[in-house]
């Protein structure tokens, strides 16, 4: 069966701590890898959109990494306001439209 | 533009009653979907429209769960009877395009005693 994994389920760091977060997966074919950041009480907010291996996005602290197997978001020099649960999610080569999300990583980022 | 737009962002109803989630898509988006989040089951695909028409709807738990999408701008979610393991956030996203990127609404969080 498809499954998209994260890890760690949660995750503290100190400001400025630099660090990673996982999103394994096991899908037949790959149409492309999306993260995205939630906010308590708020809908999922679009970060990255992957498509092959080897190919990266950043945006601002955060850089995403994509390999056949899995895909990391990289947090350099993390503030506070990157405390938020960061959602992986993927789509398969044969749907152009379904999500099929991970259960996400809680990140806490301290002063 | 607004974003998608979700109605009542809050709702606590009694076991036995029926429940109305309501959605306002992105202007523009031909795309539209019904999501629901629980700690133990993450984020899950309940429907999906495309031009108004169903598309998959084999997320939906139960036929006590129904959606319809009457035009472009507008979609409801109706559980009926509600449960209380119906108790979750339920989020409506679109996309301008079938394959297109997610954009999510506040969701509704829906509270059955």
């Amino acid at each position: 069966e498809d499954q998209v994994t994260q890890s760690p389920e949660a995750l503290r760091l100190q400001e400025g701590e630099s660090s990673s977060l996982n999103c394994s997966y096991t899908v037949s074919g790959l149409r492309g890898l999306f993260w995205y950041r939630q906010d308590p009480g708020k809908g999922p907010e679009f970060l990255f959109t992957l498509y092959s291996a080897g190919e990266e996005k950043e945006k601002e602290r955060l850089k995403a990494t994509l390999t056949k197997k899995e895909s990391f978001l990289h947090i350099t020099a993390p503030k506070p306001e990157d405390s938020a649960t960061y959602l992986c999610a993927v789509q398969e080569v044969d749907s152009s439209y379904k999500l099929i999300f991970g259960s996400g990583t809680r990140l806490l980022v301290r002063p | 533009d607004a974003g998608v737009i979700q109605s009542p962002r809050h709702e606590v109803t009694e076991m036995g009653q029926e429940v109305t989630l309501r959605c306002k898509p992105i202007s523009g988006h031909n795309s539209l979907f019904w999501y629901r989040q629980t700690m133990m089951r993450g984020l899950e695909l309940l429907i999906y429209f495309n031009n108004n028409v169903p598309i998959d709807d084999s997320g939906m738990p139960e036929d006590r769960f129904s959606a319809k999408m009457p035009n472009a701008s507008f979609s409801t979610l109706k559980i009926q009877p509600s449960e209380p393991r119906d108790s979750a956030v339920y989020f409506c996203a679109s996309s301008w395009r079938e394959g297109g990127l997610s954009y999510f609404g506040p969701g509704t969080r829906l509270t059955v005693t």
